[in-house]
């Protein structure tokens, strides 16, 4: 399996625009998640789902971001629309049975976005 | 989750062990000791985890003590790609989430 793929690696935006990351995870993987990385917050869990229903949100900042699984092999992370203090890497990470199993997150190399 | 407490930077001569402790004197019976790794500007990526007992794979070992209060990561010989941030995670079984803590920067040196 090639891992955890997100996309874009690099984004570079204008403040006001709209952001879309991606994310396509281990084919099996039931569970889902979305971190965001910055220097000052580190490694913030912002949302997850299980079999593609978003079971925890209470991390995503305000409304300007949203997420969404419509299927077993694709998520996205929407920012709209994008402020400077949006930028941070943006990590997707997939998991096999986090409840009872051995809670192992699979992570992919992340999307640094930049909002100028 | 119960609270983790790591020191923030320990440097390691390369070939030596590296020993990384790590705190979580609030810890319940059952709730896991979870490390994983960062290296610079990557995913973090599992290394092992512990309920009670001791731990080894082929990436390291984990000692927990026997009032699980403490655990330290064991790198038995590390290396210039083992520079990284580790952090360590308690957990329970029963939850779905993993919350990172701010971790030790383990740089290695030649």
């Amino acid at each position: 399996d090639a891992g955890v793929i997100q996309s874009p690696r690099h984004e570079v935006t204008e403040m006001g625009q709209e952001v879309t990351l991606r994310c396509k995870p281990i084919s099996g993987h039931d569970y889902l998640f979305w971190y965001r990385q910055t220097m000052m917050r580190g490694l913030e869990l912002l949302i997850y789902f299980n079999n593609n229903v978003p079971i925890d949100d209470s991390g995503m900042p305000e409304d300007r971001f949203s997420a969404k699984m419509p299927n077993a092999s694709f998520s996205t992370l929407k920012i709209q629309p994008s402020e400077p203090r949006d930028s941070a890497v943006y990590f997707c990470a997939s998991s096999f049975q986090m409840t009872g199993g051995t809670g192992e997150l699979f992570f992919g190399e992340g999307s640094r976005l930049t909002v100028l | 989750d119960a609270k983790t407490t790591q020191p923030p930077s320990m440097d390691c001569a390369e070939g030596r062990a590296a020993n990384l402790p790590c705190n979580h004197s609030t810890i319940s019976g059952n709730e896991y000791v979870y490390w994983y790794r960062q290296i610079h500007s990557q995913g973090p990526q599992y290394i092992i985890h512990g309920l009670k007992n001791n731990e080894t794979n082929e990436m390291a070992s984990l000692i927990i003590t026997e009032d699980r209060k403490s655990s330290t990561l064991i790198l038995p010989h590390a290396t210039l790609r083992d520079t990284a941030v580790y952090y360590c995670i308690v957990r329970v079984a029963s939850t779905d989430k993993l919350i990172f803590g701010t971790g030790t920067r383990l740089q290695v040196f030649p």
